[in-house]
């Protein structure tokens, strides 16, 4: 089946730093890739799809400057915390559509985020 | 936004018995799936019934749509302790390729 990886698994950062999570399809062109942010013992919450070449669509409340998008090629996009708060602390959860397919989303292993 | 109520929130059950679980949502959608979380991990996908389907089986699950009432249901049979996780619905909202979860339902199975 298709993989999806994220890099890294875990990250411990200083408030005010930026930290760059890594989301790749590996045996697979994802022309759509979808970013979520999981609290303790809660749902995903979509945060943004990001669109292979375009910028990135932001759900309500989201703030775009503060997590940045790229998603460059077919296989890989970026989520990028900028300035990072203790708040920021979470499980962030990359997903991707198979470009063949609308029906079907692989989910990366997810990377916990913790800001000190 | 999350559109789906997941009921109950939490359930524990003796191993052997079947749990369901239960999902309803607002909108409109070409497809439901369930998935599972083991803590701290990231999502299994487990099923996906269309909108067109009443019912779909794999292995111990058995799924079920109603499109009228907006509500799709989870059976696990004969559960395992392997099992315990937490189970989310999601819902392929029409007109979007996004995917909308449900709060979800912590299963625990009790050896």
């Amino acid at each position: 089946g298709a993989v999806v990886s994220q890099h890294p698994s875990r990250v411990i950062c200083k408030s005010g730093t930026s930290v760059k999570i890594e989301c790749r399809s590996l045996d697979f062109q994802a022309t759509t890739m979808f970013w979520y942010r999981q609290f303790p013992k809660k749902s995903l919450m979509l945060m943004a799809t990001s669109n292979e070449g375009s910028k990135a669509t932001y759900e309500q409340g989201v703030e775009k400057d503060k997590f940045l998008i790229n998603h460059a090629s077919l296989t890989l996009s970026t989520l990028t915390v900028t300035s990072a708060h203790p708040e920021d602390s979470s499980f962030y959860i990359c997903s991707a559509f198979i470009a063949a397919s609308t029906d079907t989303q692989y989910f990366g292993p997810g990377t916990r985020l913790t800001v000190l | 936004s999350q559109q789906g109520e997941e009921d109950p929130q939490a359930l524990s059950i003796q191993e052997g018995e079947n749990a369901t679980m239960n999902c309803s949502y607002k909108t409109s959608i070409n497809n439901l799936q369930w998935y599972r979380q083991n803590s701290g991990r990231g999502l299994v996908h487990l099923i996906l019934i269309r909108s067109n389907e009443r019912e779909k089986h794999s292995g111990r699950l058995r799924v079920t749509l109603d499109t009228s009432k907006k509500s799709s249901s989870l059976l696990i049979t004969a559960s395992r302790a392997a099992d315990t996780a937490s189970y989310f619905c999601a819902t392929d909202v029409q007109g979007a390729q996004k995917l909308v979860f449900g709060q979800g339902t912590r299963l625990t199975i009790n050896p």
